[in-house]
């Protein structure tokens, strides 16, 4: 399985850009990184998905180095309500087309 | 659109009671999954499907069972419930394999076994 690492838990104010790094060392080759966010009695939420290099959509932008033994997940200028849990999840090499969601990142945004 | 619908939102139990947790799609994803979220933990899969007629097991698939008789649904039973499975369940579905492909997640069916 292809496991990731990253921080339990951030802090940062309103209007900061945050960034949070993910770890995943045993990445396979056909594997994408995928981040999903998840508010309290929600569900998760695709946020964004990216293969290498960087990828930027209305929400967040995604830093990929040329190794892709880690990923960065940008949030510009974030408000309260992007206070919640954030999921990296990369591609199972192998066995049940699932997908291994660690614990997360608990991002805490301050007024 | 509907996205992703979970039945019930809540449930209480008793020990060794059954159930069935519903979970239904409208956009004619081919794969769907449950998963189930307990407090301070990641989301773990439970049972998965990528296709009608097709179920496999995911990393907790004791006691719990599945099917997948139609594209849209794909509901999960629990045989006998027991304490250790209190959590919340998440059921997803995606266009694709799920690997590589984004998962639409429901709200959630928030269970107690007592």
């Amino acid at each position: 399985l292809a496991k990731t690492t990253q921080p339990i838990s951030m802090d940062s104010y309103e209007g900061q850009e945050v960034n949070i790094t993910c770890s995943h060392n045993n990445i396979a080759t056909n594997d994408y990184i995928t981040w999903y966010q998840q508010f309290p009695s929600q569900g998760p939420r695709f946020i964004i998905q990216g293969y290498k290099t960087k990828v930027t959509n209305e929400v967040a932008s995604l830093f990929i180095p040329a190794d892709r033994k880690s990923s960065t997940l940008s949030l510009p200028r974030v408000s309260l309500s992007d206070t919640a849990v954030y999921y990296c999840l990369v591609g199972d090499g192998g066995g049940a087309d699932g997908l291994t969601f660690g614990k997360g990142t608990h991002l805490i945004i301050q007024p | 659109n509907a996205g992703v619908t979970q039945t019930p939102k809540f449930q209480v139990l008793k020990t060794g009671q059954s159930m069935t947790l519903q979970c239904a799609q409208d956009m004619n994803h081919e794969y769907m999954s449950w998963y189930r979220q307990d407090p301070g933990m990641g989301l773990r899969l439970i049972h998965y499907s990528v296709g009608a007629g097709i179920t496999d097991q995911g990393e907790v698939p004791n006691g719990y069972n599945v099917s997948r008789s139609t594209t849209e649904d794909f509901p999960l039973r629990l045989l006998s419930a027991a304490p250790s499975q209190t959590s919340v369940y998440f059921c997803a579905s995606s266009y694709g394999l799920g690997k590589n492909q984004p998962q639409h997640f429901g709200d959630g069916t928030r269970l107690s076994i007592l």
